[in-house]
């Protein structure tokens, strides 16, 4: 096992235009996060799925962004309509509920840049 | 979460230990210290954790104060490769409410300098 997959890694797109964002847990992780970080931040929660069910979502996630976790396997995360100000690194992480205090592992994270 | 307060920045020579403090002072009973580190362009890469006692892996050690409002993580042997942006978290794992999310603040940068 490789741990978190992110894909794409970096992402350029225009205003207006809708982006997907995949991320591939460690495979025997039921809780998956989605974080979001702009320049010179630290990690921003936006979202928190465990097996298929999303949990909770931050007040950061407007009704432009969508996640799902169909299977309780991957996890998609969708933005329509992109503005300017979503540019930012989008982080997956995933978690085993009850092993080990919880840690999160991380993924290399999606680069949007949006002009 | 308690909030947590680092350092901006810091440099290390290579090959010396780096010492990075971060204050909890208001951290309770049931609350864990995380370290999270984020070398440029990564996602941020799990240190080490604990309570009370100190602890040590592989990759650092953790020294938590016996009143448990401040800790230190310790790099014994810094590498170039070691230079990233340090987070320390405090949070109860595995319980409900909203303990499941890290809290990040903005971090210390750790400059080793060869």
């Amino acid at each position: 096992d490789t741990g978190v997959s992110q894909d794409p890694r970096h992402k350029i797109t225009k205003r207006g235009q809708n982006v997907t964002f995949r991320c591939d847990p460690i495979s025997e992780h039921n809780r998956l996060y989605w974080y979001r970080q702009t320049l010179g931040q630290g990690p921003e929660f936006l979202t928190y799925f465990q097996n298929e069910a999303q949990l909770e979502k931050s007040r950061l996630l407007s009704d432009r962004f969508s996640a799902e976790r169909p299977k309780g396997s991957f996890s998609t995360l969708e933005i329509q309509r992109t503005e300017q100000g979503d540019s930012a690194m989008y982080l997956c992480a995933s978690s085993l509920a009850g092993a080990s205090k919880n840690i999160q592992y991380f993924g290399a994270g999606t680069r949007l840049s949006v002009l | 979460d308690a909030k947590t307060t680092q350092p901006p920045s810091m440099d290390c020579a290579e090959g010396r230990a780096a010492n990075l403090p971060c204050n909890h002072s208001t951290i309770s009973g049931n609350e864990y210290v995380y370290w999270y580190r984020q070398i440029h362009s990564q996602g941020p890469q799990y240190i080490i954790h604990g309570l009370k006692n100190n602890e040590t892996n592989e990759m650092a050690s953790l020294i938590i104060t016996e009143d448990r409002k401040s800790s230190t993580l310790i790099l014994p042997h810094a590498t170039l490769r070691d230079t990233a942006v340090y987070y320390c978290i405090v949070r109860v794992p595995n319980s409900g409410g909203s303990n499941y999310k890290l809290t990040f603040g903005k971090g210390t940068l750790l400059t080793v300098n060869p």
